[in-house]
């Protein structure tokens, strides 16, 4: 399989803390996305890193990526209550037609 | 500007029932793709659109077909409900030339249960 798997599959933090998300996958991608869900809505994307990109930032955001490890890693700075969400990472393989979804981290952030 | 849009938000259906869960979207966007996430799995591609009058299997199509009707709007068919498609059903679609491999934008999504 060609999806991602995600570390830890839950992690509970204190409001303003930071929340560091990893995945790992097993094929050669174009890129890697990750995307945010709310309980019983649809994902939201976050930040789409390339496969010649090391690192990239988007507010409180900031995602690392290494390929000779074939592993992403999601950071939130300063985490809010409204972050609590589960976070997904997806990969689009070279020659693929598809993403492929990790299975998510189940983020709590308490205020 | 309402993005994804998909109907209906729930339904409950007999095995053996059909139904056909709508998407539309409103970005001009030129790929759309049908996904069903199941509790602890991520999302699975059932089919996508690349483009206007194509369509591709994904990873798990079977008991579902589709159809785009035009560029704005996707449908995914059930048609015999087995109690395996209980599920959330989600909508998404990508811009660029083919869109393959930009950010996907998601509908709300549709419960559905089959008993």
């Amino acid at each position: 399989s060609q999806q991602g798997e995600e570390d830890p599959q839950a992690l509970s933090i204190q409001e303003g803390e930071n929340a560091t998300m990893n995945c790992s996958y097993k094929t050669s991608i174009n890129n890697l996305q990750w995307y945010r869900q709310n309980s019983g809505r649809g994902l939201v994307h976050l930040i789409l890193i390339r496969s010649n990109e090391r690192e990239k930032h988007s507010g409180r955001l900031r995602v690392t990526l290494d390929t000779s490890k074939k592993s992403s890693s999601l950071l939130i700075t300063a985490s809010r209550a409204a972050d609590t969400a589960s976070y997904f990472c997806a990969t689009f393989g070279w020659g693929a037609n598809n993403l492929f979804f990790g299975t998510g981290t189940r983020l709590t952030v308490i205020p | 500007n309402a993005g994804v849009t998909q109907t209906p938000k729930f339904q409950v259906l007999k095995t053996g029932q059909s139904m056909t869960l709508q998407c539309a979207q409103d970005m001009n966007h030129n790929s759309m793709y049908w996904y069903r996430q199941d509790p602890g799995m991520g999302l699975r591609l059932i089919y996508y659109s690349a483009s206007e009058g194509t369509t591709d299997k994904g990873e798990v199509p079977n008991g579902y077909n589709v159809s785009r009707l035009n560029k704005r709007e996707f449908s995914l068919r059930l048609e015999s409900a087995a109690p395996s498609q209980t599920s959330v059903y989600f909508c998404a679609s990508s811009g660029g030339k083919t869109g393959l491999n930009y950010e996907q934008y998601f509908g709300p999504g549709t419960r559905l249960t089959v008993t």
